[in-house]
């Protein structure tokens, strides 16, 4: 079974600082898609960011970024210029037939 | 299309009463799914339609669960015999083709059992 694990709870990052979140996988495939969702208090989850496991390159969009280690199995999240509207939970998650997340990492932006 | 929508957002049932819940998804998605969500938790699957079709179920949905989407159109999502550990967020979201471009969420259901 695929897992999904982020190890860190809570994470806080001043305004306009750059912070990153970890998140580790555990898969037997090869061919796989990781995604990184952003969860607002009370709101619903929007898609940040994607990546295809066949792709050597990190994907980008914006002030969001990842670093996918497909060896060690690893597709962190590196936000920067952080700004207030940030603040979220964020959700790691792994897809194949379906989509499994991990337990989320709670951000506070401090202002 | 303004997007998923969940209906109701928060439901206050007492314990062993049925609730149902319902799922419009954006209308050319042809892939419906229902997560459950805990405080402090990452979303838990629990069963996607393809189309009118439901492909999987997890074990997390116990007899006590059912689910439909009749024409392949809206789903809703039936707990009979509710207890309080159904406590929690069901989520619902689509997808157009398999997924892997990501799922579009709605914005939930809350669900409290007194």
């Amino acid at each position: 079974a695929q897992t999904v694990t982020q190890s860190q709870p809570e994470m806080s990052v001043q305004e306009a600082e750059t912070v990153t979140l970890s998140c580790t996988y555990d898969t037997s495939e090869s061919d796989y898609y990781l995604f990184w969702y952003k969860q607002p208090p009370s709101r619903q989850m929007i898609l940040v960011i994607r990546q295809e496991a066949y792709k050597q390159q990190n994907a980008t969009e914006n002030r969001f970024s990842v670093n996918f280690q497909k060896a060690a199995k690893s597709f962190s999240l590196k936000i920067s210029d952080s700004q207030l509207g940030d603040a979220a939970m964020y959700f790691c998650a792994y897809f194949t037939y379906d989509m499994r997340f991990g337990a989320g990492t709670r951000l506070t932006v401090k202002p | 299309d303004t997007g998923v929508s969940q209906d109701p957002r928060h439901k206050i049932t007492k314990r062993g009463q049925n609730v149902t819940f319902r799922c419009d998804p954006i209308s050319e998605h042809n892939r419906l799914y229902w997560y459950r969500q805990t405080l402090g938790q990452g979303p838990e699957f629990l069963t996607y339609f393809q189309n009118e079709a439901q492909l999987e179920k997890s074990r997390l949905l116990s007899d006590r669960f059912s689910a439909e989407r009749p024409k392949g159109s809206f789903s809703t999502l039936e707990i009979q015999r509710t207890e309080q550990g159904d406590s929690a967020m069901y989520l619902c979201a689509s997808s157009l083709g398999s997924g892997a471009y990501g799922y579009t969420f709605g914005s939930g259901t809350r669900l409290t059992v007194v």
